[in-house]
């Protein structure tokens, strides 16, 4: 199992250039979610897709867009990007535990810099 | 507001020796804490999830306690290892917040010989 992937792991843009960041992941979990992390601050949630078909705003989803291409796949579009952008994007999925709880599972990163 | 304050925000300790690390948290209604490492470079890893039931759980040399009342959770590592060098995450989860956790921002080890 590869878990969960992510592609490009880093990328530098202009401003106002698009760019759509993937992942993809091999455990058949429901769920998936995109994160941004900067520096001096917790992750922070963009958005999430509960199931195939869904999607949700997360608590940052200003300037983003996400699909929810199958299963297995969830990618993060930027349209115009910003440098406010610049962070590093972290996809997540997850599976559902005892007591009702989901242990996320994290893929490695998207380094993203927008000059 | 949901938020979530570690300490110390950063930690330098010999190898072998002990440390704890401290989590203290304002959600509410609360359904888990969890504590992640994050190594330099790479997502953050599971180390232990700990329900509103549970006081202590351990995961190798690692050991999370959880005080619900005073809404406190604290990691233990024990004989530390270069290895351990990382930032240390505390998440807290609302059943409010949906499916939404809320992190806070680290602690970051290092582990010198």
């Amino acid at each position: 199992n590869a878990g969960v992937t992510q592609t490009p792991k880093f990328q530098v843009l202009k401003t106002g250039q698009s760019m759509t960041l993937q992942c993809a992941q091999d455990m058949n979990h429901n769920s998936m979610y995109w994160y941004r992390q900067d520096p001096g601050m917790g992750l922070r949630l963009i958005y999430y897709s509960a199931s195939e078909g869904t999607t949700d705003k997360g608590e940052v989803p200003n300037g983003y867009n996400v699909s929810r291409l199958n299963k297995r796949e969830f990618s993060l579009r930027l349209e115009s990007a910003a440098p406010s952008q610049t962070s590093v994007y972290f996809c997540a999925s997850s599976s559902p535990i005892a007591g009702g709880n989901n242990e996320q599972f994290f893929g490695p990163g998207t380094r993203l810099t927008v000059l | 507001k949901n938020q979530v304050e570690q300490s110390p925000q950063s930690l330098i300790i010999l190898e072998g020796k002990n440390c704890t690390l401290q989590c203290n948290y304002t959600v509410s209604p609360f359904s888990n804490l969890r504590w992640y490492k994050q190594d330099t470079g790479r997502g953050p890893v599971s180390l232990t999830i700990m329900t509103f039931s549970e006081n202590t759980k351990s995961n190798g040399r690692y050991t999370a306690t959880l005080d619900a009342d005073t809404k406190q959770s604290s990691l233990h590592i024990t004989a530390s290892q270069l290895s351990d060098s990382a930032s240390y995450i505390c998440v807290v989860s609302s059943y409010q917040a949906g499916t939404a956790l809320i992190f806070g921002k680290g602690t970051t080890l290092s582990v010198s010989s």
